[in-house]
C-alpha cells in the first residue's frame, strides 16, 4: 500500500511569486491536514481537509490556501512569497479526520520550499 | 491554547542503554491524546507511541514506553536498549478532542544521538 506522496520534494521560488504543493494521500483515506516546519516556529498546523470542506485552519495569512478535490488528493497555495515561508511543509492523511473517529495520521516526506 | 514544552533541545545515549525524553504540556482540558513522532533523516514523522488521557496505564510499543503523569502535566519517553536506527529527532504532540482543535500541537523536539 502506497504511503502519503508530496510533491515536489524540492522546490526554489523567488520572493512575490506562488507556489502550490501537492499531498496525495493512502489509498482510502479521506482526509488530509498540512503543516509547516521551520527552524524557529517549529510545527505548525496550516489546515485540515476532509470530503473536500476545510474543517480547522490554523493562524495563517490568507496567502496560505487550501483545497481538496473529490478523489482526496490535495494541495495547498502560497501566494505573493515571502522569506520567511521557507520551510519543509508536511502533509498527514487519515482515514477520517479526528472528530469522527480514533484515527491514526500517517506524514509524508515532505515538500522543502525555499524562497529566495 | 495548548502548548507542549520539550526541554532537551539534544540528547546522546549509547548503544544498548536506556534513554528518557522528557515532555511536558499545558491544558485545561480533561480528555485528549499525547503522542511521540520520530524524524528521521528523511524527514517522514512516524508515529512511536501514544497515550489517550483517560488510560492511567502507561502506553508500550516494543522498546519504547511512556510515563504519563496526568496531574503534572508530563509526558516522557523511554528508549530501552538503543540502535543506531532510533537516532532522528523526536517530537512530542498534544491532539484535544474538542470540536474544531483536533490538530496535532507539537513540542519543539529533541535531536537524539546514538553512539556506537
Amino acid at each position: 500500500k502506497a504511503g502519503v506522496t508530496q510533491t515536489p520534494r524540492y522546490l526554489i521560488k523567488t520572493r512575490g511569486q506562488q507556489v502550490t504543493l501537492s499531498c496525495s494521500p493512502i489509498s482510502g483515506h479521506r482526509s488530509v491536514s498540512w503543516y509547516q516546519q521551520t527552524p524557529g516556529q517549529g510545527l505548525q498546523f496550516l489546515f485540515e481537509y476532509f470530503s473536500e470542506t476545510q474543517r480547522n485552519k490554523g493562524n495563517f495569512p490568507g496567502r496560505f490556501s487550501g483545497r481538496q478535490f473529490s478523489n482526496s488528493r490535495s494541495e495547498m497555495n502560497v501566494s505573493t512569497l515571502e522569506l520567511g515561508d521557507s520551510a519543509l511543509y508536511l502533509c498527514a492523511s487519515s482515514l477520517l479526520p479526528w472528530g469522527l473517529g480514533d484515527t491514526e495520521a500517517f506524514f509524508g516526506q515532505g515538500t522543502r520550499l525555499t524562497v529566495v | 491554547a495548548q502548548t507542549v514544552t520539550q526541554s532537551q533541545p539534544e540528547m546522546s545515549v549509547q548503544e544498548a542503554e536506556t534513554v528518557t525524553l522528557s515532555c511536558t504540556y499545558d491544558t485545561s482540558e480533561s480528555d485528549y491524546y499525547l503522542f511521540w513522532y520520530k524524524q528521521p533523516p528523511s524527514r517522514q514523522m512516524i508515529l512511536v507511541i501514544r497515550q489517550e488521557a483517560y488510560k492511567q496505564q502507561n502506553a508500550t510499543e516494543n522498546r519504547f514506553s511512556v510515563n504519563f503523569q496526568k496531574a503534572a502535566k508530563s509526558f516522557s519517553l523511554k528508549i530501552s536498549d538503543s540502535q543506531l536506527g532510533d537516532a532522528a529527532m523526536y517530537f512530542c504532540a498534544y491532539r484535544s478532542l474538542i470540536q474544531g482543535a483536533q490538530k496535532l500541537v507539537f513540542g519543539q523536539g529533541t535531536r537524539l544521538t546514538i553512539n556506537p
